[in-house]
């Protein structure tokens, strides 16, 4: 099963809301990532999960706050976001964190989200 | 500076052209390299590695300049279905014990019938 699923496609939240996005892989990959896409912008880079454990935190506002509860499995909670954070949140995975050689191989197909 | 760089286009070819994209990278650390694409409202796929000796799959070509510090996309005999957005992505090299992928801005290419 080599796909990354994320769940959901499309999310519609107030900015009082509180909201989370999942993203789950079965590859055996021990790094897995958040990234977010503006309209006409390359994705950037959120957050980094090494064997379960945060690793690189991009100067993210505190209103996102990323989990993973095991190793297939990575969230992204959300909470008092701004409209200027509407954007398509996609995921990836790599097999190797830090050996020779890896490559961002996976993404998920994203969760594009507006914020009203 | 921004760390990875790329002309943002459009290019606009005839079918059956050949087309380049470069991209420049700041950080000379960098350890690996790689062109995705994009299709519109759709997530990146890998397209293929570039490799110091250079690599070839099928029409795509890439190129690796350490010294230069610049990747290279040649794509022969544009197709229709070639038209996308082309990111080069530049391994950092571990942080933290993870290796940091980064984006450049995309190449926007629109092939024309």
């Amino acid at each position: 099963d080599t796909e990354v699923t994320q769940t959901p496609k499309h999310l519609v939240m107030g900015m009082t809301n509180k909201k989370s996005l999942k993203c789950e892989q079965h590859m055996g990959h021990r790094a897995m990532y958040w990234y977010k896409q503006k309209a006409k912008k390359p994705p950037e880079l959120m957050f980094v999960y090494s064997y379960e454990k945060l690793s690189i935190n991009e100067s993210v506002p505190s209103r996102f706050s990323p989990e993973c509860p095991n190793s297939s499995l990575l969230n992204l909670h959300l909470h008092a976001l701004q409209p200027e954070d509407s954007a398509l949140y996609l995921c990836a995975s790599s097999q190797d964190s830090a050996g020779t050689g890896g490559k961002l191989e996976y993404f998920g197909a994203g969760t594009r989200l507006s914020v009203l | 500076r921004k760390e990875v760089e790329q002309d943002p286009g459009p290019f606009n070819v005839p079918e059956g052209a050949t087309v380049a994209f470069n991209c420049t990278y700041s950080n000379s650390a960098s350890q690996s390299f790689f062109w995705y694409r994009q299709d519109c409202r759709k997530e990146p796929k890998l397209l293929m590695s570039v490799y110091s000796s250079g690599n070839e799959d099928g029409r795509f070509t890439a190129q690796l300049n350490r010294a230069s510090q610049y990747i290279s996309l040649l794509i022969r005999d544009s197709k229709l279905s070639d038209s996308a957005t082309y990111l080069c992505v530049v391994n950092l090299g571990p942080t933290s014990g993870t290796y940091k992928y980064i984006f450049g801005t995309g190449t926007r290419l629109k092939v024309l019938a």
